[in-house]
């Protein structure tokens, strides 16, 4: 079945202890992606990759990095998380090649930072 | 990032037509999405517009006019499945996707 998959679903964690939430697809995409959703502002985009070890700046990159050294996976890390990183992250990877270039999402994870 | 402005909630009744617009600014416009996301669930694909006019999918419509930077998600025979927060987002050049706040839809009995 094709999928995108994150892991955990859930977290919480304390302020400053590093963290990693993965991102895995089994489509062959070659662009993912991580977005952050809020109430209120809707889903923002932390990093985009557009293929193997190359990553770009969405509109909210502060605090958190991400790698992508091979196709099917997208961790993203939060090296010293902070309570207004508390979030429902989105993972979400698409073809890159058509026009439509849908986009297919995992299922979050909620993350709470105390 | 993008400016995109949605009405924050509508309500309609089970079998009627509601419309979602959708207002958007950006310098590199290369195709405008509509997304569906049910509470607690990942959004999933609704509609695509990149050239001007409709695109109709069974009950679910999406219009796009560049010129004016205006979309509209029309959803026709509403069922109470439908209820659910609407996305719209704009995609500029090749890779960056921006979303709107969603517009939640109440659909009632």
């Amino acid at each position: 079945e094709a999928q995108v998959t994150q892991n955990p679903r859930y977290l919480i964690t304390v302020t400053g202890k590093k963290l990693t939430v993965t991102c895995s697809q089994n489509m062959n995409h070659e662009y993912m992606s991580w977005y952050r959703q809020d109430p209120g502002l809707g889903l923002r985009q932390i990093y985009y990759s557009m293929n193997v070890e190359v990553t770009d700046k969405g509109d909210v990159p502060e605090g958190y990095k991400v790698s992508r050294k091979e196709k099917r996976n997208f961790p993203l890390i939060l090296e010293s998380p902070s309570p207004n990183q508390t979030s429902l992250y989105f993972c979400a990877s698409s073809d890159g090649t058509s026009g439509t270039d849908t986009q297919y999402f995992g299922p979050g994870t909620r993350l709470t930072v105390l | 990032g993008q400016n995109i402005d949605q009405p924050t909630e509508m309500t309609a009744t089970e079998g009627a037509i509601v419309q979602i617009n959708c207002t958007y600014q950006t310098s590199g416009f290369n195709g405008l999405f509509w997304y569906q996301q049910h509470a607690g669930e990942a959004p999933t694909f609704l509609s695509y517009n990149v050239l001007d006019g409709l695109e109709e999918k069974g009950r679910f419509s999406s219009f796009l006019s560049r010129s004016k930077g205006y979309s509209y998600l029309l959803l026709k025979e509403l069922q109470m499945k439908d209820s659910a927060s609407y996305l719209c987002a704009v995609r500029d050049g090749d890779y960056k996707l921006s979303f709107g706040a969603g517009t939640t839809v109440t659909v009632r009995a």
